[in-house]
């Protein structure tokens, strides 16, 4: 069973601090996909990173996938109310059909 | 406004009950997927079909029954389903089924088993 462990299950924070979350797992992904969901709705892409070491960044987003393509984290500057929801990392191959999600990372961005 | 859409957004159901959850998607895209969302479990896949063809079942109960009549037209159709069952469905859909594209989720099926 292919696992992606996403660290911290719940955050909260107040409005312009930094954060950074992170998505860990034993296997090799060919890319990793990180999306938000917000409360009622269904889960947005943000990103997809293909390249081991690839860095990308979202405005105020910045993501990295980790040199051996098995882990990835994104950090948030300044964060803003309109960041709450629910982060999902999502990864594909590592030996499973279709994508692989974590549980997420609950954040609240409090005002 | 993701292009994905799912009706109804709230159902509650009893046991013995039979409805069936809608997904519709205007976006040409070829794949189309029916995930479970519950609280403290990862997204799991239920169902994924290709141009029609059902090319995944990922040993989901047969109380769950999907139906693709066309590329862009999703049903789960549902009968004496379990409180356990008690989820957020949630249909998505791609352009080609390949595993490293972008899913287009729809806001998803809140249903309650009672």
């Amino acid at each position: 069973t292919q696992l992606l462990e996403q660290s911290p299950q719940f955050l909260s924070i107040q409005e312009g601090e930094n954060l950074t979350v992170y998505c860990n797992s034993s296997s090799v992904f060919s890319s990793l996909q990180w999306y938000r969901q917000e409360p009622g709705e269904g889960p947005v892409l943000l990103v997809t990173v293909v390249t081991g070491g690839e860095v990308k960044k979202l405005k105020r987003l910045t993501f990295q996938f980790g040199d051996a393509r098995k882990d990835s984290s994104l950090h948030i500057t300044a964060a803003q109310p309109g960041d709450t929801g629910l982060y999902l990392c999502a990864g594909a191959g590592g030996g499973a059909d279709g994508l692989t999600f974590g549980k997420g990372t609950h954040l609240i961005i409090q005002p | 406004e993701t292009g994905v859409t799912q009706t109804p957004r709230h159902l509650v159901m009893g046991m013995t009950n039979k409805k069936s959850l809608k997904c519709e998607q205007h976006l040409g895209h070829n794949a189309m997927y029916w995930y479970k969302q519950s609280a403290k479990k990862p997204l799991e896949l239920m169902f994924v079909y290709n141009f029609k063809e059902q090319t995944e079942n990922n040993s989901v109960p047969s109380r769950f029954s999907p139906e693709c009549p066309n590329s862009s037209h999703l049903f789960l159709h549902l009968h004496t389903l379990q409180p356990e069952d008690s989820a957020l469905y949630l249909c998505a859909s791609s352009l080609t089924g390949s595993t490293n594209e972008k899913l287009f989720f729809g806001s998803g099926t809140q249903l309650s088993v009672l």
